[in-house]
């Protein structure tokens, strides 16, 4: 079935520094990939999604690149702050339908200060 | 405009007992999905509703678990005859024809004792 990968699970950076997470899907006709934000004890939140006939986009400190020879697709977060803390969710369409996606397992950032 | 809800918050249940958890989606958003979140875990899907269509239940576990959706709007996941593994955050989310965004509930943290 439909599976996605996301790595590292765990990820700690400097205030300051860059923050990379790498997504790999199995569906090549998948065609969104949304990217949501959990903070603690809080609920899920979207942060950038990109569709298939992009290959980047930027929303400030938020950069979302895709591959799609590849499937894969990354997030990219620049100048971390500390309330850039929180697990980190990728996620694919499955086939080519927008509503329903398959998630990632997650990457927990930590932003040191 | 209010987000999504979902009740109980919080529920405490014995092994072998019946729950029922609510979501009360966005007014107007045709899609629902429930997932399931185990402590540091990701998020699990279990069942899609989309308008009229019949549901996409292809992620529920076992067939303790079902929902239903009554009139395109709540929706109601009950799971059966507990077991110690259900214990985890049951989340809602819903979105909007021709918006992709999936918006969560703040979930329903079940403990089965």
């Amino acid at each position: 079935g439909e599976n996605v990968e996301q790595h590292p699970s765990t990820l700690s950076v400097q205030e300051g520094d860059s923050a990379v997470i790498k997504c790999t899907y199995s569906d090549s006709a998948s065609n969104y990939f949304p990217w949501y934000k959990q903070e603690l004890g809080k609920r899920p939140q979207l942060i950038i999604d990109i569709r298939s006939n992009v290959g980047e986009k930027k929303d400030q400190r938020i950069a979302v690149t895709l591959n799609k020879t590849a499937k894969h697709f990354s997030l990219h977060i620049t100048e971390t702050q500390p309330e850039d803390s929180a697990v980190y969710f990728c996620a694919a369409s499955i086939q080519t339908s927008y509503d329903k996606v398959i998630f990632g397992p997650g990457t927990s950032l930590s932003v040191i200060p | 405009g209010a987000g999504v809800s979902q009740s109980p918050s919080n529920k405490v249940t014995e092994k072998g007992k019946d729950v029922e958890l609510r979501c009360d989606p966005i007014s107007g958003h045709t899609a629902l999905y429930w997932y399931r979140q185990s402590l540091g875990q990701g998020l699990e899907f279990l069942i899609y509703f989309q308008g009229n269509s019949a549901p996409d239940k292809s992620g529920l576990p076992s067939d303790r678990f079902s929902a239903e959706r009554t009139g395109g709007s709540v929706s109601t996941l009950t799971i059966q005859r507990t077991q110690q593994e259900d214990s985890a955050v049951y989340l809602c989310a819903s979105s909007g024809q021709g918006n992709f965004e999936q918006y969560f509930g703040p979930g329903t943290r079940l403990t089965v004792t």
